[in-house]
């Protein structure tokens, strides 16, 4: 199975402050049609996870744009320009090239 | 809008069988592929099992193959997954989801004697 492995596991930022999380795969990620398939999510305490990143870099619908995500083959992160208070939460970055499709560990973003 | 609603969780003793159903509606269900994805106590997120929007292919995580099985009936816009022979560990917040684009609230299974 293909390994998801995220840092930091814990990241503390000051409101306002950019932020960044990494998500390195055991094997690459790239689809046999040239596409890599590998998304981002945001779980609110509470809450059902809410898919930010599609597909390394594509924002979904009402996301605010001080996230993004970039990448290749293995390595991934997702940015964060500015930290806001509603970003609290744990961040998940999935890979669905491969089957079983695998989620990393979780990364709890708090503030500081 | 897209709303997908799970039910049919529960307390279920080890080794005992539960269905979890999911309601979809606001988009067209017979295209999608469906996914149920679960989350343990305090846990991070595992991917389940997925399925086509036919029906006639399914794909599942080693943990649970040949116990569980997903299903859909394209007719009803609806989602199943049937749980059996549960463990312990299967004990989790169970969600429903389309194409890991929308999810569900999730329905909880606690599996305990």
């Amino acid at each position: 199975d293909v390994v998801l492995t995220q840092s930091p596991l814990s990241l503390p930022v000051t409101l306002g402050q950019p932020a960044s999380i990494s998500c390195r795969s055991s094997h690459s990620l790239v689809y046999s049609d040239g596409s890599t398939c590998l998304n981002w999510f945001q779980q609110r305490p509470g809450q059902s996870p809410r898919r930010l990143i599609y597909k390394v870099s594509n924002r979904d619908s009402g996301v605010p744009d001080r996230f993004s995500g970039t990448g290749s083959g293995t390595d991934f992160t997702l940015k964060i320009s500015r930290v806001e208070a509603e970003d609290v939460g744990v961040y998940y970055c999935m890979q669905w090239t491969h089957w079983p499709h695998t989620f990393g560990q979780g990364t709890k973003l708090e503030i500081k | 809008e897209v709303q997908l609603v799970e039910s049919g969780g529960g307390l279920v003793q080890p080794g005992g069988s539960q269905r979890l159903t999911c309601a979809a509606s606001g988009f067209t269900f017979s295209s999608s592929w469906m996914s149920w994805i679960r989350q343990a106590p305090g846990k991070g997120l595992e991917w389940v099992a997925n399925i086509n929007p036919d029906g006639g292919k399914m794909y599942y995580v080693d943990s649970v193959k040949g116990r569980f099985t997903i299903s859909r009936d394209n007719a009803k816009n609806s989602l199943y997954l049937q749980m059996n022979s549960l463990r312990a560990e299967d004990t989790a917040l169970y969600f429903c989801s389309k194409g890991s684009a929308d999810w569900g609230q999730g329905t909880l299974v606690t599996v305990a004697s």
